[in-house]
């Protein structure tokens, strides 16, 4: 059973430039989840999606980040512009949607913002 | 706000010692994960705890649930070199699928 796709796998930009990410989830999949986690600390939910629509998107700031899943399967997070705070691993994971279902995480893109 | 701690944060231990990894939640919650993380990868899921009194073991690692205490251990048996890594504990937000993730356990296995 293929993973959870991510690319890219390496990203390194100016501050105050755009970025996005894209992420494949497992197929049958319809909770997708994007993380964020800084260096030392663990995974930290920005939004999640069910299907198509958003769950929760409490803390994703929006000031600078947008995220869409248009036909509930590939997603996209967008950064823009960037700060120096935003270097981290994005991570995105997703799962059945029932719940009690575990979620699968890809390998993630390491963005680093100079 | 729900708040996850993890400890200790770094664990070196010798191969073939036993220890535990601790994991305190603040408030109610009938689910607890743990999570391998090697450098440089993605999370892998090791258990999903599922009720109070789970417990659950894949070779040389045990994890339990206690939801009263609000705590969840990981156990290492004879520890071997393979299972450095970082250990995360996770818990859903009260009545979502929302994760919340303590630091993590850096864990270092020495010959």
């Amino acid at each position: 059973e293929a993973g959870v796709a991510q690319s890219p796998r390496y990203k390194i930009i100016e501050k105050r430039q755009s970025v996005a990410f894209w992420c494949n989830p497992i197929s049958g999949h319809a909770t997708l989840y994007w993380y964020q986690q800084i260096l030392g600390q663990g995974p930290k939910l920005l939004i999640q999606f069910q299907n198509n629509g958003v769950v929760d998107d409490s803390q994703l700031p929006k000031d600078r980040f947008s995220a869409e899943r248009l036909k509930g399967v590939d997603s996209t997070l967008k950064i823009q512009p960037a700060k120096l705070e935003d270097s981290a691993v994005y991570l995105c994971a997703s799962s059945f949607l029932q719940l009690n279902t575990e979620a699968f995480f890809g390998q993630g893109t390491r963005l680093t913002v100079v | 706000e729900l708040k996850v701690e993890q400890n200790p944060l770094f664990l070196s231990m010798q191969e073939g010692k036993n220890y535990t990894i601790y994991c305190n939640y603040s408030t109610t919650s009938d689910r607890l994960y743990w999570y391998r993380q090697d450098p440089g990868k993605s999370l892998e899921s090791l258990f999903v705890l599922l009720s109070n009194g789970a417990v659950k073991q894949e070779g040389r690692l045990m994890a339990s649930l206690d939801t009263k205490a609000r705590l969840s251990t990981l156990h290492i048996t004879a520890a071997v070199h393979d299972l450095s890594a970082t250990y995360f504990c996770a818990t859903p937000q009260g009545g979502s699928e929302k994760l919340v993730f303590g630091k993590g356990t850096k864990l270092t296995v020495n010959p």
